[in-house]
């Protein structure tokens, strides 16, 4: 069983749409989760922590349910800049991480 | 806004050569890490280094990779015998601990590995 799950997408929205991504994790011992972009052929560059209230930055919302162990973002008023993939990570001790395999965006004129 | 640096930016060598990849982390972090990325493929974790030693390592760490940390400031991941499934980007990283971001971690641009 796959650590960590993602709908590889792709997801095609036209500009000022919300989108959401869903993320779900095998490890109920699962402690820190992130969201990462990842631009064609380049790294991933951090987007937002996931913590247990939920957080938010800006367009960006980020959601954690330890009980169904899953993790979304919610993007809204999408930007043509917005397009890449989404990457969900999970890690159970800050030692070892877990990458999901991406979901990808484009957002469309 | 300090950043975490990788060289060289692409390493192309022959099957059975010994390549070193250097990554400077950001100078305050005090994990690193090593990843790769098959073209087209998720990211895969390979290793973890807190205080001069591994941390844990993953399966695709075996025993024809190695970590060091030579000075203070450079960390480099060694593969003694390249396979051309080595193929892939390595992706450096370095997060510092004791804050409520633990853990986030920052990447480098990567470097390009092409086994022949």
């Amino acid at each position: 069983r796959k650590e960590v799950e993602q709908d590889p997408g792709p997801f095609n929205v036209p500009e000022g749409a919300t989108v959401a991504f869903n993320c779900t994790y095998s490890n109920s011992a699962s402690q820190s989760f992130f969201w990462y972009r990842q631009d064609c052929r380049k790294e991933p560059k951090l987007l937002m922590s996931v913590y247990s209230s939920g957080n938010e930055d800006g367009r960006f919302t980020a959601q954690l349910n330890r009980a169904s162990q899953y993790i979304s973002l919610l993007i809204r008023d999408s930007k043509l800049s917005d397009s890449a993939t989404y990457l969900c990570v999970v890690t159970n001790t800050g030692n070892q991480f877990y990458f999901g395999t991406g979901t990808s965006l484009t957002v469309i004129p | 806004e300090p950043e975490v640096t990788q060289t060289p930016s692409h390493q192309v060598t022959q099957m059975g050569q010994e390549v070193i990849l250097r990554c400077v982390p950001i100078s305050n972090h005090l994990y690193f890490y090593w990843y790769r990325q098959i073209l087209g493929q998720k990211v895969e974790f390979l290793v973890s280094f807190y205080n001069n030693e591994i941390s844990e390592k993953s399966e695709i760490f075996d025993d024809q990779f190695s970590v060091e940390r030579p000075d203070g400031s450079n960390f480099t991941l060694k593969i003694r015998s390249t396979k051309l499934e080595d193929s892939a980007m390595y992706f450096c990283a370095s997060s510092d601990i004791g804050t409520i971001f633990s853990y986030e971690q920052y990447f480098g641009p990567g470097t390009r590995l092409t086994v022949t």
